[in-house]
Formats: C-alpha cells, structure tokens, sequence
C-alpha cells in the first residue's frame, strides 16, 4: 500500500491531453506545496518532470504541467506524443516521512 | 550533468547485511549543494524514502528503518553507500541512489536502480 494513491495506468490517443492523479493526505500532498513528478522509461533512471507542484525544470516540454487541489495533485500531458510512454510517479513531502512517494501510473499512447 | 549509478550484491542471504555504493560523477560530494539520498522499490509497490546524508555528515532515515540502516561518505571516491542490516524478503526491491538539491524538496538526479533480493 503506497502513501500516495495514483491510477495504475492511463492511456489516450496521439495528440490527445491525459491527467494522473496523486492523492494523499493533509500531511503530505494537502499540507504542503511540495508536490513533484518523475517520467521513467524501461531500464532507465527516473527523470524529475514537475517540482513544487507545478513548476518545470529547464528543459522539460511545456506540454507537462502540473497542479494541486487539496489532498491531490495532478499531472496533465497535453498532446500526447509516443515518446511519453512511461511511468509516471509522484513524491510529496510529508510531515512524518519525510518523503512519500505513489505506485506509479503507466501511461500507454494508442 | 550529474550522473549516480548504483553497485553492490544482487543477492543477499536473509539475516545478513545489504551493502550497496552510489558512484556519482559530474558533482563533488563534498560541494555541499546537494543531499544524497537512497530510495527503493518494492516490485510492483510504490516507493519509499530510505534515507539521506550530507556532505557534513548529517543523516536523515527513514523512522521505520532507524534501528537498521545506515548511510555514509567516502569523499575520496565521491561515493556514498547504503548499509542494511538483519535482512528479510521484505527488503527485496530495486534500490535507487538520488541526489537532492539542499534547501528543495525533490530529487534532482536519480540512478537507473539496482534489484537486490533477499534469499533464504
């Protein structure tokens, strides 16, 4: 059982926008606006996508954005593109942790 | 850009200690800039935060592996490892070494992961 609660996969067409959520609790992901994300491809290390809810790292596509609304965050990919099949997993801060993370989602591009 | 790969045992008997090296390049563990972190995963389970160390030597662990782990610096070979002790099956997962910028609340760099299993 994760601390952060997020769908085990998500799928949708080429061009098309996808949202991941990522729910957890007000000591983690309601408490604080310390939400990130990560991308990770097969045999790959995880790639930090989305930090502090909804900010990008230089670099990353702007067609990744991020928010929160109380005790869930989100991940929104807007046209889809097959190189964005991937896992996708979020971390937040967490007053008794001090890191919790989610399973994972994976996202699959018809 | 900063690189961390994971080394140790694929291959752990049950009871023994896990012993496990970060290797990281294009950063000095001593520059004070980052946390350096070890995080695993459970197959097919979530991650969870094991525990950090900082250039001084600080450490950070996670509440529920206080009493096992322990996490240290070789400057010298800008390595840092883990060490786990009194392992069971329960600690079979894939073990990731990450960097975190101090003063921030994500990981900035990640290795690709090492899976060690715990055998009786």
């Amino acid at each position: 059982q994760s601390a952060l609660t997020q769908p085990a996969s998500v799928s949708g067409s080429p061009g098309q926008s996808i949202t991941i959520s990522c729910t957890g609790t007000s000591s983690d992901v309601g408490g604080h606006d310390y939400v990130s994300w990560y991308q990770q491809h097969p045999g790959k290390a995880p790639r930090l996508i989305i930090f502090d809810v909804s900010n990008r790292p230089s670099g990353v596509s702007n067609r990744f954005s991020g928010s929160k609304s109380g005790n869930t965050a989100s991940l929104t990919i807007s046209g889809l593109q097959a190189e964005d099949e991937a896992d996708y997993f979020c971390t937040s801060y967490s007053t008794n942790s001090p890191y919790v993370f989610g399973a994972g989602t994976k996202v699959t591009v018809l | 850009q900063v690189q961390l790969q994971e080394s140790g045992p694929g291959l752990v008997k049950s009871s023994q200690t896990l012993s496990l090296s970060c290797t990281v390049s294009g950063a000095s563990l001593s520059s004070g800039i980052y946390y350096w972190n070890w995080v695993r995963q459970h197959p097919g389970k979530g991650l969870e935060w094991l525990g950090s160390i900082y250039y001084s030597g600080t450490t950070s662990y996670n509440p529920s592996l206080t009493s096992r782990i322990t996490v240290s610096l070789d400057t010298s070979k800008n390595q840092f490892s883990l060490n786990l002790s009194s392992v069971t099956a329960a600690d079979t997962a894939v073990y990731y070494c990450a960097a975190q910028s101090l003063g921030e609340f994500f990981f900035d760099y990640w290795g690709r992961g090492t899976l060690v299993t715990v055998s009786s």
